[in-house]
């Protein structure tokens, strides 16, 4: 089935470590997004990319980083300088710039 | 913020009745779209208007949008408690990010 796999659901980390959350998408979507949520809250824009080898900093990109090596794959790195990194983040992709989003089921981080 | 806003918060009703949730926006769009959220699960696309569009219409779904007022709804008929979710609407503007409302729960009791 086509979609998004985002991975690992639930990961805890402790102060200072960095970690890395999967997406990986097979609708062959050029256009792929980082999305942050907090508790109540509407969704953030963290990284974005148009195309391989190409992203942009969305809203509130300090503390993370992001690759695009391939098409099917952004990852997401939530890195020690991340102030407050407990939150529900979700992986998009999209066909046609920003138009209809596909969503990953999400990961949780908890940080200890 | 360039976050937008959606009221109510919170919307609790019976089954069968219609639910009501409205979005403001900030900035001119191309479009407007309505996502579904189930608790702890990712988004799920619902509906999309372009900015020429007035109204939408999908199955027991109905979405406004007047640019004017920067604002749209959207309108749940003949609600059923698998309706029972968070709804965010999302602005695309004129650089293809989209821009998500800070959301409305709704609660449909059987």
């Amino acid at each position: 089935d086509g979609g998004i796999t985002q991975s690992p659901k639930y990961l805890f980390r402790k102060e200072g470590q960095n970690v890395t959350l999967s997406c990986e998408q097979n609708l062959n979507h050029d256009a792929m997004y980082w999305y942050r949520q907090d508790p109540g809250q509407g969704l953030r824009l963290i990284y974005y990319s148009q195309i391989v080898n190409d992203f942009q900093k969305g809203d509130i990109a300090e503390g993370y980083s992001v690759s695009r090596e391939k098409k099917e794959s952004f990852p997401l790195t939530v890195t020690s300088a991340q102030k407050n990194p407990t939150a529900f983040y979700l992986c998009a992709s999209s066909g046609q710039g920003a138009g209809e989003l596909f969503f990953g089921e999400g990961s949780r981080l908890t940080v200890l | 913020s360039q976050q937008g806003e959606e009221d109510p918060q919170a919307l609790s009703i019976q089954e069968g009745e219609n639910a009501t949730m409205n979005c403001s926006y900030k900035t001119s769009i191309n479009n407007l779209q309505w996502y579904r959220q189930n608790s702890g699960r990712g988004l799920v696309h619902l509906i999309l208007i372009r900015s020429n569009e007035r109204e939408k219409h999908s199955g027991r779904l109905r979405v406004t949008l007047d640019t004017s007022k920067k604002s749209s709804s959207l309108l749940i008929t003949a609600s059923r408690a698998a309706d029972t979710a968070s709804y965010f609407c999302a602005s695309e503007g004129n650089t293809d990010k989209l821009i998500f409302g800070t959301g409305t729960r709704l609660q449909v009791f059987p």
